[in-house]
């Protein structure tokens, strides 16, 4: 069974950069089975995919924020990363990481959430 | 961009059927999945490849996909259904899509 807790900071200033982390348990990054991403949610709004990695490489990422963000997967610690560039409030929310299934896309694993408010 | 369209708010009185829908364009071409979310949790699949349900998941809970509407079907729907449910699908273009969500409340 796969576990995910994320970690990083909340807050963030305005105009600067969201880092968050995954560090992934009861199961090894490296697996071809699964894609590795983020979701996000506003307070009191619905979930919105952010992007996904497959260890290999290949990486999707939501089309309304692809020029901001960047997904990268850190084999070693077993750990996957999230970075969001000049953040604005409407970035304010809970960080989902999450394990995607390879075949279907369906979200078979969360993490708990962080949330992460954009603020001066 | 694709998008799926959920209803906002669905009502249903304990042991009635209740029926979630999530429309999208030639959404039954492609596999759909629901998320159930309490207040203050992650989401759980509840729903995968249309119609399959997860270990653990109640068999009350049914799914179904075709022409441009999918389904999540709650049968004999308690007390403990009430949530949040959003579904999600897959498209070449935008890759993952979620519908806005459909609060379920058991009156």
């Amino acid at each position: 069974q796969l576990q995910l807790q994320e970690s990083g900071p909340g807050l963030v200033k305005p105009s600067e950069t969201l880092s968050l982390t995954c560090t992934v348990s009861g199961g090894s990054i490296s697996s071809s089975t699964y894609y590795w991403g983020w979701i996000r949610q506003p307070p009191g709004k619905g979930l919105e995919w952010i992007g996904s990695i497959y260890y290999r490489g290949r990486i999707y990422y939501n089309p309304s924020l692809k020029s901001r963000v960047t997904i990268s997967v850190d084999t070693s610690n077993n750990q996957f990363s999230l970075k969001l560039n000049s953040v604005t409030a409407a970035d304010t929310a809970v960080y989902y990481c999450a394990v995607t299934n390879q075949g279907d896309m369906a979200t078979t694993f969360w993490g708990q959430g962080t949330l992460v408010t954009v603020s001066s | 961009s694709y998008e799926l369209t959920q209803p906002p708010s669905v009502s249903v009185s304990p042991g009635q059927t209740a029926s979630i829908t999530c429309s999208g364009d030639k959404l039954g071409d492609k596999y759909a999945c629901w998320y159930q979310q309490k207040p203050g949790q992650s989401p759980v699949l509840v729903i995968y490849q249309d119609n399959k349900r997860p270990s653990g998941i109640p068999e009350r809970f049914s799914g179904s996909n075709s022409g441009n509407t999918a389904t999540l079907t709650i049968s004999g729907t308690q007390a403990m259904d009430e949530a949040d449910f959003y579904c999600q699908a897959w498209d070449s273009s935008t890759y993952v899509v979620f519908g806005g969500g459909t609060k379920l409340t058991v009156l």
